[in-house]
Formats: C-alpha cells, structure tokens, sequence
C-alpha cells in the first residue's frame, strides 16, 4: 500500500479481555516499529522488527505485551488481559532501514472499559 | 534511560507570533527529529538534525541543534492557524539503540485567527 496501514482504528474491550492490533508496514520496509501514547503525549517505544535479527522488547510494559511479525511484513501487537490503564493509542511505524524517515500509521485508539 | 525533556507543554498563541519550542536532553543523540501530529493522525516527520551546531530552515520554520547534541530548538515565525498541532522532537541514540527513538512529552501548539 501507499503508507502504513493499521487497523482497527478503534477498539473498546472490557478489562480482562485479549486484544490483537495489526499493522501493515509500506511494502519493502526492512523495520517495524510499535509505540504507544497516551492523550495529547510523546510516544512510548514498545518493540521493533529488524529484517531476520531478533526484535527489540525492551520497551514492552508487561509480560501481557506480545508482538510478532509475519513474513517480515505484517504485525500484530497482543495485549492479553487487559487493563484501565492500556487504554492509549498504538501507533505503528516502518522505515526502509533501520535509521531512516520513520512512516507512521494512524493509530489504534484502544480504550479499555 | 534516555530522556527528552521537551517545553512549553501548551502554546498558544494569536497568527503571526513567533515562538519557539525546546528539546532538552542530559544525553547526547547521534540525530534528532522533529515531527508534528494531527489529531487522529500518526506523526509526521518534519526535519532531520545530525550535525552539532546544524540549523536546519523549513519556509518559517527553523530548527536548531545544540553543539553538543544534547538539545534543539524549533523556532516558527509568523504562526498561522495551519501550523497548529503537537510537535514532537524525537533522539536517535545511535549505538545498540540505533533507530529505536526516545521521544519529547510533545508540545501542543494553538495558532488563533
């Protein structure tokens, strides 16, 4: 596609429910990257896809945060249990290389009630 | 751990006043960028600062980065309602980091008519 896809754009759960967010990075990007942010706030780094090396979880906030990408093309982000305060919107970005201009998706906003 | 402090938090301000948004930072980035986000839209990146001491110039809008790339500075002459938005500095730490950026609380600019 012509930019980053990511889908939905909104979800409401219930607390204590699993969710799956999904990513379509532009076609021949090497990285991939989640991030979350808070309302009206800077972005949380949460996880990025290199090529074939090991993804980076460092910014994962809990083992109910899980990712994984398909074919070195799409992504999906797990939040397993959810609670109040994963309410936020994830964004996705993917660039060509590691390094260079980021492009972001829209974002999901997930709000947990 | 990496941190941005970024100010003013809110701006706002009447058409064609100047301002200027800060970047902080007690770390030193190999690059710095400056992005700004739409609501219900993904950031969009704005400019690229490698160099200490680079300025970079965007029609009204100039971006600085300190000596020791440990701050920028994004200065808007003559706002106009367009340039509302939040603005988001982000640093490359480069290294074992490099590509994962470290992201500013974002300032969130208002340009009245």
């Amino acid at each position: 596609g012509a930019g980053v896809s990511q889908s939905p754009s909104n979800k409401v759960t219930e607390k204590g429910k699993d969710v799956e967010l999904r990513c379509d990075p532009i076609s021949g990007h090497t990285a991939l990257y989640w991030y979350r942010q808070s309302l009206g706030q800077g972005l949380e780094f949460l996880i990025y896809f290199q090529g074939n090396s090991a993804p980076d979880k460092s910014g994962l906030p809990s083992d109910r945060f899980s990712a994984e990408r398909t074919g070195g093309s799409v992504s999906t982000l797990t939040i397993q249990r959810t609670q109040q305060e994963d309410s936020a919107v994830y964004l996705c970005a993917s660039t060509l290389r590691l390094g260079s201009e980021a492009f972001f998706g829209q974002g999901t906003r997930l709000t947990v009630v | 751990t990496q941190l941005l402090e970024q100010s003013p938090q809110f701006l706002s301000i009447q058409e064609g006043e100047n301002l200027t948004v800060y970047c902080n930072s007690s770390s030193v980035f190999s690059s710095l960028q400056w992005y700004r986000q739409e609501p219900g839209e993904g950031p969009v990146l704005l400019v690229t600062v490698v160099t200490g001491g680079e300025v970079k110039k965007l029609k009204r809008l100039t971006f600085q980065f300190g000596d020791a790339r440990k701050d920028s500075s994004l200065h808007i002459t003559a706002a106009q309602p367009g340039d509302t938005g939040l603005y988001l500095c982000a640093g490359d730490a480069g290294g074992t980091s490099y590509g994962k950026l470290t992201f500013g609380q974002g300032t969130i600019l208002t340009v009245h008519p």
